[in-house]
């Protein structure tokens, strides 16, 4: 059974750089499927960040592009989010997930979320 | 960039009826590229459907997706206990992918 998990800090200053690892169990990331990072501000709806796949090829969304590194490590099973410069509006439970078929999706297995919050 | 917009915002049924949600593309989704979640309250989403009409692994077959171009459509033959909650469709046609925001589905 595919699990992730997401891990980092629940908490981030403004303008600081939030940062989340995505552990994955039950299956190598160097067997294929693009990983994602989608994001739900508290009370409202999905929003794709960006995907990584196991080359280290990367999409993210235009309207985060600018602020967004995504990247993969293979030899831990991990992919990381790296999203800079946040301000109060980036506050939201952080999903990572496995893309089943690309990069945008569907995603099939997800991790339970973790709440990020942007305050000073 | 395809908005994706989902009517009724809310649903309000009883256990046994059917359940019709619509989600409604700005431009032509792709090879029907459309998925559908559904999200229970302090849970990630899991998915339901994809390719607008396959279930996913363990979906039970009372959901059933269909539809094409811009108009798909989710359906619960028979809602159960479990069924409530807030679903959300999906289009991975074109980037950037997006979500429609959401229909509510509580009990009557």
């Amino acid at each position: 059974q595919v699990q992730l998990q997401e891990s980092g800090p629940g908490l981030v200053k403004p303008s600081e750089t939030l940062s989340l690892t995505c552990s994955v169990s039950g299956y190598s990331i160097t067997s294929g499927h693009y990983w994602g990072w989608i994001r739900q501000p508290p009370g409202k709806g999905l929003e794709w960040i960006g995907s990584v796949y196991r080359s280290g090829n990367t999409y993210s969304n235009p309207s985060l592009k600018s602020r967004v590194t995504i990247s993969v490590d293979t030899s831990k099973n991990q992919f990381s989010l790296k999203l800079s410069s946040v301000t109060a509006a980036d506050t939201a439970v952080f999903y990572c997930a496995r893309g089943r078929g690309a990069a945008a999706g569907p995603f099939d297995f997800w991790g339970q979320g973790t709440l990020v919050t942007v305050s000073s | 960039e395809i908005v994706l917009t989902q009517s009724p915002g809310t649903l309000s049924l009883s256990p046994g009826e059917r359940a019709t949600l619509s989600c409604r593309a700005s431009q032509s989704v792709s090879s029907s590229d459309l998925a559908w979640y559904q999200q229970k309250p302090g849970q990630a989403p899991r998915l339901l459907i994809y390719d607008a009409s396959n279930r996913a692994t363990d979906i039970p077959d009372r959901f059933s997706g269909s539809g094409s171009g811009t108009d798909f459509t989710l359906t619960i033959s028979r809602l159960e206990p479990e069924d409530f909650a807030v679903y959300y469709c999906q289009q991975y046609g074109s980037s950037p992918p997006a979500f429609g925001p959401g229909t509510k589905v509580d009990i009557k």
